[in-house]
């Protein structure tokens, strides 16, 4: 089975701080992706990887940056945090590119105060 | 632009079925999908149909694919308390680089 894990549940932070949330895939996939996700809004994809050192900009990319350095680990990290980026983050990995099935970590609920 | 249109919730009784509808504006997908999230999780892999197929059946699960009216459709036989979770559909852009995820189905059954 593909397993995603995410480095924390749950992650209070205050307005200003750098935020680093960190996902791991061990199924060897090439691609990486980070989603946040708010009530009404469904899913929306902030980055992707499709190859170390690689990544490209999603729908919601202001505020955000990534790194992937090694194949398995992608992490998102939050610059400055501000209150607008209190939300539920996924992280999800697919084997092929494009449109290929995805498998999501459990989720990183932050909470910026 | 591209689009997955879903009805933001359902409510149901325990033992009957339940039925979430999804439709698209534009898809090139081999796989079109439904994911399950339980509260406070990620989502998981539900199902998924091959585009070329009609229809789909997994234990309890029906999948239902109708292309010319780019319409799909999960169908729960049976529903029970632990079906209680939102329901994404989710189906390739039409460049086939990405999936396109709906808003998600809150589905609440009652006892």
């Amino acid at each position: 089975d593909v397993k995603v894990t995410q480095s924390s549940r749950y992650l209070v932070k205050r307005t200003g701080e750098k935020v680093f949330l960190e996902c791991v895939q061990d199924m060897d996939h090439e691609n990486m992706f980070w989603y946040r996700q708010d009530p009404g809004l469904g899913l929306r994809l902030i980055y992707f990887s499709y190859d170390v050192k690689m990544k490209e900009k999603g729908d919601i990319p202001e505020g955000y940056s990534v790194s992937r350095e090694k194949k398995e680990r992608f992490s998102l990290i939050l610059e400055s945090a501000s209150t607008s980026q209190t939300s539920m983050y996924l992280c999800a990995s697919s084997l092929l590119e494009g449109a290929d099935t995805q498998y999501f970590g459990p989720g990183t609920r932050l909470t910026v105060l | 632009g591209e689009d997955v249109e879903q009805s933001l919730f359902l409510s149901v009784r325990e033992g009957d079925s339940s039925v979430i509808n999804c439709t698209y504006t534009d898809s090139s997908s081999t796989y079109l999908y439904w994911y399950k999230q339980e509260p406070g999780a990620g989502l998981q892999l539900l199902t998924y149909i091959f585009s070329n197929m009609d229809m789909k059946q997994d234990q309890r699960l029906t999948v239902l694919l109708n292309k010319k009216d780019k319409h799909l459709s999960l169908r729960i036989a049976d529903t029970q308390t632990g079906d209680s979770a939102i329901y994404f559909c989710a189906v390739a852009n039409q460049a086939g680089t990405a999936l396109i995820f709906g808003k998600g189905t809150t589905l609440s059954v009652s006892s």
